[in-house]
């Protein structure tokens, strides 16, 4: 069965730091592959998506993603986190058979200021 | 930018009781999903709805669940014999086309007593 990995459950930085969350994915068919994002209190956004073409996927608010089809892996980075990213962030893997979306168990940001 | 929204935001019910929980899609989107998480866990896909029938649906999905789109716009979540493992936060989420990103409303918390 298709899986999504978040290995980082709950991730504390202060700010200016940079973030890495991992994302693993097992299904070995073509995927399309995206990462949202919960604020508190607010519904699931989208952050940034990756169907095809370069493997690195510049996304809102500085985020970015680099897709490496060798190690099933689509991590989320950003050089310089800020207070207001604090939120809950979720990958998702759609396999490109169907309209099903699977996602990861998520991690907690917290940035302290 | 047109929203998901969903009703009720919170729905508290006694065990053994029917919950209706309802979607508004974006206009022109055509494929509709729910998906549940339980507190703490990964967000669950449950069924997918296109061209007024269920295309997919998962293990959870089963015979107390169904769906459905009463007035063309509605689009509905029912549980018809609650239990408490079904208390969870349920997002609507919905598509203009089959992999394109989701857009997810900002969902509904059920809580089973």
């Amino acid at each position: 069965a298709q899986s999504v990995s978040q290995h980082n459950h709950h991730v504390i930085l202060s700010e200016a730091a940079s973030l890495e969350l991992g994302c693993n994915y097992s299904y070995g068919g073509t995927v399309n592959l995206f990462w949202y994002v919960q604020y508190p209190g607010q519904h699931l956004q989208l952050l940034l998506k990756y169907f095809s073409g370069d493997p690195l996927v510049k996304g809102i608010k500085g985020f970015e993603a680099e897709f490496i089809k060798s190690k099933f892996s689509f991590n989320l980075r950003k050089p310089s986190v800020q207070w207001s990213d604090t939120a809950e962030y979720f990958c998702a893997v759609n396999p490109n058979t169907g309209n099903q979306f699977y996602f990861g168990t998520g991690t907690s940001l917290t940035v302290i200021p | 930018e047109p929203e998901v929204t969903q009703t009720p935001s919170h729905q508290v019910t006694q065990m053994g009781q029917e919950v209706i929980l309802r979607c508004v899609p974006i206009s022109n989107h055509l494929y509709f999903y729910w998906y549940r998480q339980i507190l703490g866990q990964k967000v669950e896909f449950l069924v997918s709805f296109y061209n007024n029938e269920i295309s997919e649906k998962s293990e959870i999905f089963d015979d107390q669940f169904s769906v459905e789109r009463p007035d063309g716009s509605n689009f509905t979540l029912k549980i018809r014999s609650t239990k408490l493992e079904d208390s969870a936060m349920y997002f609507c989420a919905t598509t203009l086309e089959t992999n394109s990103p989701l857009h997810f409303g900002n969902g509904t918390r059920l809580t089973v007593t």
